[in-house]
């Protein structure tokens, strides 16, 4: 069980825009800022979005972070299918004092 | 180029000890916070361990606390895990990772290495 809540899949067809959505509480995403993190198949994670909604060199605009109270969403617009992959969102949690990684989400570009 | 190199995995009975070793090269290794984190096959990334650029701070997850030990040395340019207590649900593949901060904030885990496979089984 994920201190983090996200839905375990998504999909969308290429083109289109695709919203992942992480829950957190207080203790992490309402006080701290929220990273998200993309995994291809069989490699290491990549870093996505730092500090809520800011995008490291490299990373194409059409990934998007955003945060709302303890609740934070990625969104990937015109979808391509190298983008098929597991998502995952992280914060830190000052009552766990650690990183807390939500459960991953899976998306499938049909 | 920036590299994290795992080393040190392998088949380990339940209760015994491992030590994983992180190789970094191509950045200054003291200036990042170091991180575990690992995935247990087919699963999702869990993290593990954090320590500060001086390993002034130290982090477990409560999964991990009491048995394993994060260290580092800057002098060499590695990051250590040593893990002792070994149970069958710490199987998994461990990454490094290493963690810039600015203004005490962190600016994510934004490189990682390909990750070392240890098993706890009998």
């Amino acid at each position: 069980q994920s201190v983090l809540t996200q839905p375990p899949s998504a999909s969308g067809t290429p083109g289109q825009r695709v919203t992942i959505s992480c829950s957190g509480s207080n203790s992490n995403i309402g006080t701290n800022y929220v990273y998200w993190y993309q995994q291809l198949p069989g490699t290491a994670p990549r870093l996505l979005i730092y500090r809520n909604n800011q995008r490291p060199s490299g990373v194409p605009d059409r990934f998007s972070g955003s945060k709302s109270g303890t609740s934070a969403s990625l969104a990937i617009s015109r979808l391509r299918s190298e983008y098929e992959a597991d998502y995952y969102c992280v914060a830190w949690d000052d009552r766990l004092s650690g990183w807390v990684f939500g459960g991953g989400t899976k998306l499938t570009v049909l | 180029e920036v590299q994290l190199v795992e080393s040190g995995g392998g088949l380990v009975k339940p209760g015994g000890s491992l030590r994983l070793s992180c190789a970094a090269s191509g950045f200054t290794f003291s200036n990042y916070n170091m991180n575990w984190v690992r995935q247990a096959p087919g699963k999702g990334l869990e993290w593990v361990s954090s320590i500060s650029r001086s390993s002034r701070y130290i982090y477990y997850a409560d999964s991990v606390k009491g048995r394993f030990t994060i260290s580092r040395d800057n002098a060499k340019d590695s990051l250590y895990l040593q893990m002792s207590s070994l149970r069958a649900e710490d199987t998994a593949v461990y990454h490094c990772a290493r963690d810039l901060y600015s203004h005490n904030i962190s600016l994510g885990f934004d490189s990682w290495g390909q990750g070392i496979l240890v098993t706890v089984s009998s």
